[in-house]
């Protein structure tokens, strides 16, 4: 089993509706980013939580350390949201702190 | 600031070749970091170094060496290329200290015939 997963792999939208990308993990983490890459592009960060919420535009991330589960939302979807959605947590592992990253969720939103 | 950034963006290699995919910050960032991203799985660490100096094993690390001579490049050798490393590769930067962002050079594109 991956130590994050994400859920779902593939989530096709139309503009205007309220999406939710989900994150489970089972490490020990100091912290969890959540990444954007868009087809053929670099990867940006849209996130790094330690705990709580945070919210940037139409854009929320919440963490729930406790279930070991992190969530992103996107309200108001727009086809320029369509990326991929990247999870990765920090985790201390041989030493020193490593990024471990889940498999993406593929979004595509219609206009 | 450049932020991250890498060379070449593109390249084709012969099995058997060598090559080196530069990275530079110029964040003054400690820790430097190597990934390939290959379809359907996620980006897996090559490489790593917290320091000028200093380097270490990722997950993926045979057929690829490092060196950290300086704060700012962090260059990856392939020693001889396979189509096994075909793949897109992401070099990134962070500070050590504290509740630090993570930033992401725009990848390299290689491809081993």
């Amino acid at each position: 089993k991956n130590e994050v997963e994400q859920s779902p792999q593939n989530l096709t939208a139309q503009e205007g509706e309220f999406i939710t990308i989900n994150c489970s993990y089972s490490v020990g983490i100091s912290a969890l980013h959540w990444l954007q890459q868009h087809p053929g592009g670099g990867i940006v960060s849209l996130f790094m939580l330690s705990s709580g919420k945070k919210k940037h535009g139409r854009l929320i991330a919440t963490i729930n350390i406790q279930e070991k589960h992190s969530s992103l939302h996107i309200t108001a979807s727009h086809p320029r949201d369509s990326a991929v959605y990247i999870c990765a947590v920090r985790s201390w592992r041989g030493g020193s702190e490593k990024l471990v990253f889940g498999k993406g969720t593929k979004l595509t939103v219609n206009p | 600031n450049a932020g991250v950034t890498q060379t070449p963006k593109f390249q084709v290699l012969k099995t058997g070749q060598s090559m080196t995919l530069q990275c530079a910050q110029d964040m003054n960032h400690e820790y430097m970091s190597w990934y390939r991203q290959d379809p359907g799985m996620g980006l897996r660490l090559i490489h790593y170094s917290v320091g000028a100096g200093i380097t270490d094993q990722g997950e993926v690390p045979n057929g690829y060496n490092v060196s950290r001579s300086t704060t700012e490049d962090f260059p990856l050798r392939l020693l001889s290329a396979a189509p096994s490393q075909t793949s897109v590769y992401f070099c990134a930067s962070r500070s050590w200290t504290g509740e630090s962002e993570q930033y992401f050079g725009p990848g390299t594109r290689l491809t081993v015939t």
